[in-house]
């Protein structure tokens, strides 16, 4: 069964800061890994997607890479503004027949003034 | 382009009534919706998977007769919670992908707030 991990639960940082978010899974057999942003009460914005051949992908001040190999894919924020604070999720799409999303808990970032 | 809505965004009902959950693809026609539930601080959690003009896949530990989805047309899926009773308080995400190929993405609606008293 695919599990997906995100350490620390919760961030703070203050603004301008550069940070890294990590985001861990089981099963390297995946299709793709996605990160999305949430804001509090709010559905999902989808940030990048990443194929399982691809090795990062970037957006603005965002910039996702992927090992799948070691299970791994971290999501990179430069700059960080208030407007940054959000939870940000990781999931991925198993390789196969079906198409499902396994999701991480999400970590909480707090972009301080 | 590619947004998808979700009525109501909040409701609170009553132990044992039931309620609707609407999922709409805007601008695009979603030939598969997926319905998902997120309790406080945890992950989003799959709850079925419908294609258009076919009954909905549920996954393990979901009560099919409990959360009916309904995926009538190319633009609506509706999850109807029946009976619901306190520990169906959550909340309710849906997703709409215009094809039934993977590597599409999924939009996702706003999100509904279910309470039950």
């Amino acid at each position: 069964k695919q599990e997906v991990t995100q350490i620390p639960a919760a961030l703070s940082v203050p603004e301008g800061e550069n940070l890294v978010l990590n985001c861990s899974f089981t099963d390297s057999a995946i299709y793709n890994l996605q990160w999305f942003r949430q804001d509090p009460g709010k559905g999902l914005t989808s940030l990048l997607l990443i194929q399982s051949s691809q090795r990062e992908q970037t957006s603005g001040r965002l910039n996702a890479s992927l090992d799948k190999s070691s299970g791994r894919s971290t999501l990179y924020i430069a700059a960080s503004q208030p407007g940054d604070s959000a939870t940000y999720l990781c999931a991925v799409t198993l390789a196969g027949a079906n198409s499902k999303l396994t999701f991480g808990k999400g970590i909480t970032l707090s972009v301080r003034p | 382009g590619a947004v998808v809505s979700q009525h109501p965004s909040r409701v609170i009902c009553k132990s044992g009534t039931s309620v609707k959950i609407e999922c709409r693809s805007l601008d695009f026609q979603a030939t598969t919706m997926f319905w998902y539930r997120q309790f406080p601080k945890q992950s989003l959690m799959l709850m079925a998977t419908s294609n258009e003009g076919s009954k909905a896949t549920y996954e393990q530990g979901v009560e099919k007769d409990k959360f009916l989805i309904n995926h009538a047309s190319l633009t609506l899926s509706t999850l109807t919670v029946t009976s619901a009773h306190p520990e169906d308080s959550s909340f309710y995400i849906c997703s709409a992908r215009p094809g039934r190929e993977r590597q599409e993405t999924q939009y996702f609606g706003p999100g509904t707030r279910l309470l039950v008293l």
